[in-house]
């Protein structure tokens, strides 16, 4: 089966500058994550979704940072503006429902200047 | 709120002999789950093994098993015959129906 796919990997961008990244989850997968991981750091959940209802976002900037998941596939993260400290990885994960193990994508490596 | 620690930031091994990464976390919940995640260099994160917290049997899976401590709040990761391939950074993760917390890791290296 395919795995969770994310783009871009990579992207660099200027501070106040808005940047969104794309999930796709593993069919059929209920719950969606999104985390940031900074460098030398454990992933930090940004978000939780079960199918398309947030289950979770206490983590979340909510001044700058948002997030859907359309028909309860497909997800987007938005960051508007951006700060320098936004730096990190941003990695999604799927899972089949709550209290299963996550898989991961690739994660996109977001570089603000 | 619920924390992971992991009080080993690095850790090495030689090839072929066993290592304990530890895990401790702090919940007031009954109902949840515990994984070790592993981080290859530059690849990505993929399930290690997991343990239903209502189980009291340690989970094992090929040279991996843990020594799971409810009381204590324990959840370490034993490694035997490590290998080459093991070098990665291994988060531990806490899992419940709300939310997931991992540990900030332990990078582990396994020389020859």
């Amino acid at each position: 089966e395919a795995g969770v796919a994310q783009s871009p990997r990579y992207k660099i961008i200027e501070k106040r500058q808005s940047v969104a990244f794309w999930c796709n989850p593993i069919s059929g997968h209920a719950t969606l994550y999104w985390y940031q991981q900074i460098l030398g750091q454990g992933p930090k959940l940004l978000i939780q979704f079960q199918n398309n209802g947030v289950v979770d976002d206490s983590q979340l900037p909510k001044d700058r940072f948002s997030a859907e998941r359309l028909k309860g596939v497909d997800s987007t993260l938005k960051i508007q503006p951006a700060k320098l400290e936004d730096s990190a990885v941003y990695l999604c994960a799927s899972s089949r429902d709550l209290f299963y193990e996550q898989y991961f994508g690739p994660g996109t490596r977001l570089t603000v200047t | 709120a619920q924390t992971v620690t992991q009080s080993q930031p690095e850790m090495s091994v030689q090839e072929a002999e066993t290592v304990t990464l530890s895990c401790t976390y702090d919940t007031s919940e009954s109902n949840y789950y515990l994984f070790w995640y592993k981080q290859p260099p530059s690849r990505q994160m993929i399930l290690v093994i997991r343990q239903e917290a209502y189980k009291q049997q340690n989970a094992t899976e090929n040279r991996f098993s843990v020594n799971f401590q409810k009381a204590a709040k324990s959840f370490s990761l034993k490694i035997s015959d490590s290998q080459l391939g093991d070098t990665a950074m291994y988060f531990c993760a806490f899992t419940n129906a709300g939310k997931s917390t991992f540990g900030d890791g332990t990078t582990l290296t396994v020389k020859p």
